[in-house]
């Protein structure tokens, strides 16, 4: 059973739109929650993390939010550019629980020009 | 810094053979891990290791075995190599104070099983 779930597999969007891209838990020990971003032949980068204590943290055109009481939380993208066109993967933790992640199966963004 | 390196990029093997993958980081990382990436199924867990000379079992461990005899290094082997382990396999490496609780990935192993 998945505890981590990226329900859309793919995600298409003009370019300088907004990207939200979603994420549902299940395990309510997670506290600590991060995107990663993976092109083609290559391995997955961390973008950005969200702890449990907040509900939003932004990193320039990127934002996550936190629903904690939904178990879902989300990432934006604005505005989107081509160079966003990748594969993004949701991931849980627990914090400084040898940084064990848990990962959801990933959505396919795809910025059109 | 090279970062994560994993040797090979690419196999082909037949059903039945074996198999070392190798993963090395130039971090000092504590934490090393071992991932397969399948359709729609993200990144799975195989093995792990918490420091030097420790191993321990994720997710998906049945039919791979790991080694860290060095901190820099965590090898992946297949004994049988089976057609369901075809894959692509992502080793990681992670600090002990990781800020974000981040992982630093290889650049994967295409690993196919006729």
């Amino acid at each position: 059973d998945q505890q981590v779930k990226q329900n859309s597999p793919s995600l298409s969007v003009q370019e300088g739109r907004i990207s939200i891209l979603n994420c549902d838990y299940t395990n309510s020990m997670f506290d600590y929650f991060l995107w990663y971003k993976k092109y083609p032949a290559e391995g997955p980068t961390f973008l950005i993390s969200i702890s449990s204590i907040k509900d939003k943290n932004e990193d320039g055109r990127f934002t996550v939010f936190l629903n904690k009481s939904a178990k879902h939380l989300s990432l934006h993208i604005v505005p989107s550019q081509p160079g966003d066109s990748a594969v993004y993967f949701c991931a849980a933790s627990v914090y400084n629980a040898g940084n064990m992640l848990t990962f959801g199966g990933g959505t396919r963004l795809m910025v059109k020009p | 810094n090279a970062g994560v390196t994993q040797t090979p990029k690419f196999r082909v093997l037949k059903t039945g053979q074996s198999m070392t993958l190798l993963c090395a980081q130039d971090m000092n990382h504590e934490y090393m891990y071992w991932y397969r990436q399948d359709p729609g199924m993200g990144l799975r867990l195989i093995h792990y290791s918490v420091g030097e000379g420790t191993t321990a079992k994720g997710e998906v461990p049945d039919g791979y075995n790991v080694s860290r005899l060095k901190k820099q290094n965590f090898l992946l082997g297949l004994e049988s190599a089976a057609p369901s382990q075809t894959s692509v396999y992502f080793c990681a490496s992670s600090p002990l104070d990781a800020r974000h609780n981040e992982q630093f990935f290889g650049p994967g192993t295409r690993l196919t099983v006729l």
